[in-house]
């Protein structure tokens, strides 16, 4: 079945450091990959997406490019917040299951100033 | 645009009592997900619905979990008898349909069952 192994976490960072978070991924077919982040206290919002291969997703900084030879969809920022720190999920969705994802466990970010 | 609104924000309520959360998914989505989050077990998927038929339920953990979608713009999630370690925050998620469609998430409902 699918699957998403994210790096573990937690990850802590100075203020202005580079960000890489691992995720890859075990799917069949060709599925969309997705970064999620959640704030303390709220719901899993969407950070960015790609559809296929070789499609970059990128918001806020963030940017993660669709790798179908790794099977990996790393998330970047090249200067990361205070503000940035959140827990950060790799997932993936199928074109079937009525849009089921599967996520990963979720990496803990902390930036310190 | 309205997003996925669940309720109540918060509930605290005895073991043994019934416990019922809701959720209303954004308009024209499909799918409804229920998930819950813990510290120990992460976030788990429990149900979900597409055009308001319950698809995939191996996530419920046993008989007293029940969920329920009677129309497109409205889900329940039923726990009776409550226990302590149902304690968690529950989500619900919806979507539009399509595989690179992502899903929405509610706030959530922090369970506290004691």
């Amino acid at each position: 079945g699918d699957s998403v192994t994210q790096m573990e976490g937690p990850v802590t960072l100075s203020e202005e450091a580079f960000l890489t978070i691992n995720c890859t991924y075990t799917a069949t077919g060709y599925p969309s990959l997705f970064w999620y982040v959640q704030y303390p206290g709220e719901g899993l919002q969407l950070l960015l997406k790609a559809t296929k291969a070789d499609d970059k997703g990128s918001n806020k900084g963030f940017e993660a490019t669709y790798r179908k030879e790794t099977t990996s969809f790393h998330l970047e920022k090249g200067s990361v917040q205070v503000s940035d720190s959140a827990v950060y999920f790799c997932a993936l969705s199928s074109n079937t299951n009525a849009g089921k994802s599967t996520f990963g466990d979720g990496t803990t970010l902390t930036v310190k100033p | 645009d309205a997003g996925v609104i669940q309720s109540p924000r918060h509930e605290v309520t005895e073991m043994g009592q019934e416990v019922t959360l809701r959720c209303k998914p954004i308009s024209g989505h499909n799918s409804l997900f229920w998930y819950r989050q813990t510290m120990m077990r992460g976030l788990e998927l429990l149900i979900y619905f597409n055009n308001n038929v319950p698809i995939d339920d191996s996530g419920m953990p046993e008989d007293r979990f029940s969920a329920k979608m009677p129309n497109a713009s409205f889900s329940t999630l039923k726990i009776q008898p409550s226990e302590p370690r149902d304690s968690a925050v529950y989500f619900c998620a919806s979507s539009a349909t399509g595989g690179n469609q992502p899903q929405h998430f509610g706030d959530g409902t922090r369970l506290s069952i004691l």
